[in-house]
């Protein structure tokens, strides 16, 4: 069981929008400004899309965009494309060990 | 433009030891803290260990500590894995990742380890 909870699958049409939540706990999410976010697509390697709970790093699309509220972290895709469909995880710090958690991740669909 | 070359992986019996390495280009290796992480077939993201620039530092998931060692050597922009006692649970893809603002910015390809009899 993953210390963060995702919703095991979200869908979308192209063209609008979709948020895939993270849930945690005072002590990982909500008591750190530490949460990233990674898309997979199959057979590849993880790659960073948000870090810091809402920093966009150089070279993704503005279509991504990070928040946090309480104890949840939330991933927002506007503007869906096919190219988005793939896996989405997130982390965060934690304050005790493992202090790095993620959580089990979510299946993004563009219908 | 940043390179991570994972190699080592491979099949080893339960109990057995295998050494992961890493090449790292691109970036200065030698500043920036180095983590491993591992995907078991068809699951989720799982944070292995990190180390610090100079070594001072290092850090390990549960699943892990006291089986596996995390090194690296600047001057040849290498991170190491050393795993030890080898379980069937630890069978999955081992990926090199450089650490920056808290999150892991770059990753290698992944290696595959696989721990069977």
């Amino acid at each position: 069981q993953s210390a963060l909870t995702q919703p095991a699958s979200v869908s979308g049409s192209p063209g609008r929008s979709v948020t895939i939540s993270c849930a945690g706990t005072s002590s990982d999410v909500g008591g750190y400004n530490y949460v990233s976010w990674y898309q997979q697509h199959p057979g590849k390697a993880p790659k960073l899309m948000i870090s810091n709970v809402s920093h966009r790093p150089s070279g993704v699309s503005n279509r991504f965009s990070g928040s946090k509220s309480g104890n949840t972290a939330s991933l927002t895709i506007s503007g869906l494309q096919a190219e988005d469909e793939a896996d989405y995880y997130c982390s965060s710090y934690a304050r005790s060990t493992p202090h790095w958690v993620f959580g089990g991740g979510t299946k993004l669909t563009v219908l | 433009e940043v390179h991570l070359v994972e190699s080592g992986g491979g099949l080893v019996q339960p109990g057995g030891s295998l050494r992961l390495s890493c090449g790292a280009s691109g970036f200065t290796f030698s500043t920036h803290w180095m983590s491993w992480v591992r995907q078991a077939p068809g699951k989720g993201l799982e944070w292995v260990a990190n180390i610090k620039p100079d070594e001072s530092e290092k850090h390990y998931g549960d699943s892990v500590k006291g089986r596996f060692t995390v090194s690296r050597d600047n001057a040849k922009n290498s991170l190491y894995l050393q795993m030890n006692s080898l379980r069937a649970e630890d069978t999955a893809v081992y990926y090199c990742a450089r650490s920056w603002n808290s999150s892991w910015c770059d990753w290698g390809q992944g290696t595959l380890v696989t721990v069977s009899s």
